[in-house]
């Protein structure tokens, strides 16, 4: 059985913060794909990055960071410097690499992030 | 490149009518995904197929609820005769192996 978990429901912060959104999954796969979406005001699905849990190297884009630690099953995302267009719900998802690749996506409960301006 | 197509983006129906909503995958991908997401169970995926052939439908609800691929290019999620209990926003998403999920902009369903 797979499960995410993001604790935190809500967070606000006031623009320019940074701020980070935890995500911590349990699974029995030895190898296994981590993601995050972005769910803006307007409903769609954004789909920001993609990790393999071979890799466990940082990574960043732009103003996003993903700190990946196997060793406490987390895989957290840093907003520097945040802008109100950071507003969104943001979900974290896992899914085994099985045989039919990226199947069975389960999704965490999501954070609604707040920007203040 | 074209992103997933879903259709409508927005149903009202009464209870009791059939309700079909319609996605158009990303060329080229194997996998298609239908997930439902509503405030009290979140994200979930009802059904999936791949190459056309469905995988696991283990998340449908109920009978009501049936799914469909005639092609690559297409899909169907059905459900007759809806319930009010069925209103929420339904997402497809598609993929290829080592590829993320992209999803459609999702169809909100009201059922009244």
């Amino acid at each position: 059985a797979q499960k995410v978990t993001q604790a935190q429901t809500e967070i606000s912060v006031v623009e320019k913060e940074d701020v980070t959104l935890d995500c911590v999954y349990e699974t029995r796969d030895t190898t296994y794909y981590l993601f995050w979406y972005k769910q803006p005001p307007s409903g769609e699905l954004v789909f920001l990055i993609r990790r393999n849990s071979f890799d466990e190297q940082n990574e960043i884009s732009g103003r996003y960071s993903w700190n990946f630690q196997k060793s406490t099953s987390s895989f957290n995302f840093t907003i520097t410097a945040s802008q109100v267009v950071d507003s969104a719900v943001y979900f974290c998802a896992l899914t085994p690499d099985g045989v039919f690749g990226n199947e069975k996506l389960t999704f965490g409960t999501g954070t609604r992030l707040t920007i203040i301006p | 490149d074209a992103g997933v197509i879903q259709s409508p983006r927005h149903e009202v129906t009464e209870m009791g009518q059939e309700v079909t909503l319609r996605c158009k995958p990303i060329s080229g991908h194997d996998y298609l995904f239908w997930y439902r997401q509503t405030m009290m169970r979140g994200l979930e995926l009802l059904i999936y197929f791949n190459n056309n052939v469905p995988i696991d439908d283990s998340g449908m609800p109920e009978d009501r609820f049936s799914a469909k691929m005639p092609n690559a290019s297409f899909s169907t999620l059905k459900i007759q005769p809806s319930e009010p209990r069925d209103s929420a926003v339904y997402f497809c998403a598609s993929s290829l192996k080592g590829v993320e999920e992209g999803f459609g902009q999702g169809t909100r369903l009201t059922v009244v």
